[in-house]
């Protein structure tokens, strides 16, 4: 069974930073593109990020480009996301998401949810 | 940047009723990267269609995505209780690549 499981959400001051995790089983990293994708309550879901299966290709919206930073470690089967200087407007809750065949996002993880705030 | 707009925001219907839901598009946008997600409270979105009308696995066929360039389409043929969400329409396509519709909730009338 296919498992995204995110980890390392938490509350932060503004210009903060944190690093956010995302654990795969059940299927390898190494197979697959994967991304960042945040939902909050003003913006709605919203694409964040994405890498290739090896890491050697990546892309940002333009809201976290400079701030955040994608990455892989296949023989970990982990996803993680960078997140420095943080705003206000990043809180939401951020999933992790595999790309399926026709670039639609098949399988996602739970969900952690990161709140910038003084 | 490619918008999505979904129509309408909130469809207040029946059990056992139909529903169609509208995601149009400001540009063209190719069919087979348009995919549906439904998302119930506290949850993830969960993968729908896929390439604009093909079913995701495990989805009922109750379920079915038509359209094609700016305008597309999901329909769930008979709403059963568990149907009751919101719904988002989703493309990949030119930067920034992957864009959201802002949704369309599925209340219960």
């Amino acid at each position: 069974e296919v498992q995204l499981v995110e980890s390392g959400g938490g509350l932060v001051q503004p210009g903060g930073s944190l690093r956010l995790s995302c654990a795969a089983s059940g299927f390898s990293l190494s197979n697959y593109w994967m991304h960042w994708v945040r939902q909050s309550p003003e913006k709605g879901l919203v694409w964040v990020s994405h890498t290739n299966s090896d890491g050697s290709g990546t892309s940002y919206a333009d809201s976290v480009k400079g701030r955040f930073t994608i990455s892989r470690d296949n023989a970990k089967n982990t996803l993680y996301l960078q997140m420095n200087s943080l705003r206000a407007e990043d809180t939401a809750v951020y999933y992790c998401a595999r790309t399926g065949g026709y670039f639609e996002f098949d399988n996602w993880g739970q969900g952690t949810l990161v709140t910038v705030s003084s | 940047e490619i918008v999505l707009t979904q129509s309408p925001g909130t469809l207040s219907l029946s059990p056992g009723e139909r529903a169609t839901l509208s995601c149009r598009a400001s540009q063209s946008v190719s069919s087979s990267y348009l995919a549906w997600y439904q998302q119930k409270p506290g949850q993830a979105p969960r993968l729908l269609m896929y390439g604009a009308s093909i079913r995701a696995n495990g989805i009922p066929d109750r379920f079915s995505g038509s359209g094609s360039g700016t305008d597309f389409t999901l329909t769930i043929s008979r709403l059963e209780p568990e149907d009751f969400a919101v719904y988002y329409c989703q493309q990949y396509g030119s930067s920034p690549g992957w864009t959201f519709g802002q949704g369309t909730k599925v209340e219960i009338k």
